[in-house]
């Protein structure tokens, strides 16, 4: 069965540094998202992405955040300056559609920024 | 503006007795509704998936969900839980009138599954 692979699984950063979340989504998905879980709270959408750009935000996303797809198959998140209310589970998924497909999530990479 | 609650943050249940994780919903017009799964380690999983049609749904595994709509809620259900189905449930919710194309999630209702 396809999966969406993100690395690194965990990571940890010192605040005002740059981190760079990686995730490889299922081949023939066009929809890519990112999310985040803080530890107890709600799984929050924060970016899509299709076509090369992106589709929608949250109003999480600002300009500390970004996202690119540097070639066919990666599609990376980049915190420029993190904070240490960053720190939560960062989900990366894709979807064939965005109607009402079903998502394929990562297993999400961990961040604690301290 | 569309929202979900699950308001239970853990079930128990006994190996082989039915069980229940509730989700209730807020939108405008009307609702598509999906249940994930997380398992330990693992990203989210679908599970199922309410768009139109009859009010029972299946899904994999043997869940189902029931969507009620005058009661706003879409629980997930089994008749005869496992130990190996204890994991983190998730609710999604997305208003198709509502301009996006995004679902909002719940915050999680975690499964155990005594032997």
């Amino acid at each position: 069965e396809p999966e969406v692979t993100q690395t690194p699984s965990h990571q940890v950063t010192q605040m005002g540094q740059e981190v760079i979340l990686r995730c490889v989504p299922i081949s023939n998905h066009l929809y890519f998202y990112w999310y985040r879980q803080i530890l107890g709270q709600k799984v929050e959408f924060l970016v899509s992405f299709y076509n090369n750009e992106i589709s929608e935000k949250s109003e999480i996303f600002d300009d500390q955040f970004s996202v690119e797809r540097p070639d066919g198959s990666n599609f990376t998140l980049k915190i420029r300056s993190t904070k240490l209310e960053d720190s939560a589970m960062y989900f990366c998924a894709s979807s064939a559609g965005q109607n009402h497909y079903g998502y394929t999530f990562g297993s999400g990479t961990r961040l604690t920024v301290v | 503006a569309q929202s979900v609650a699950q308001p239970e943050d853990q079930v128990n249940v006994a190996e082989g007795n039915p069980l229940t994780v509730k989700c209730t919903y807020s939108v405008s017009g009307n609702p598509y509704l999906f249940w994930y799964v997380q398992y330990p380690n693992r990203g989210l999983q679908f599970l199922l998936k309410y768009i139109t049609g009859d009010n029972l749904v299946k899904g994999s595994y043997g869940f189902e969900a029931e969507f009620n709509k005058s009661q706003t809620s879409f629980h997930l259900k089994k008749p005869s839980a496992l130990v190996s189905d204890s994991a983190l449930y998730f609710c999604a919710v997305r208003d198709p009138s509502g301009g996006s194309y995004i679902p909002t999630f719940g915050r999680g209702t975690s499964l155990i599954v005594h032997p």
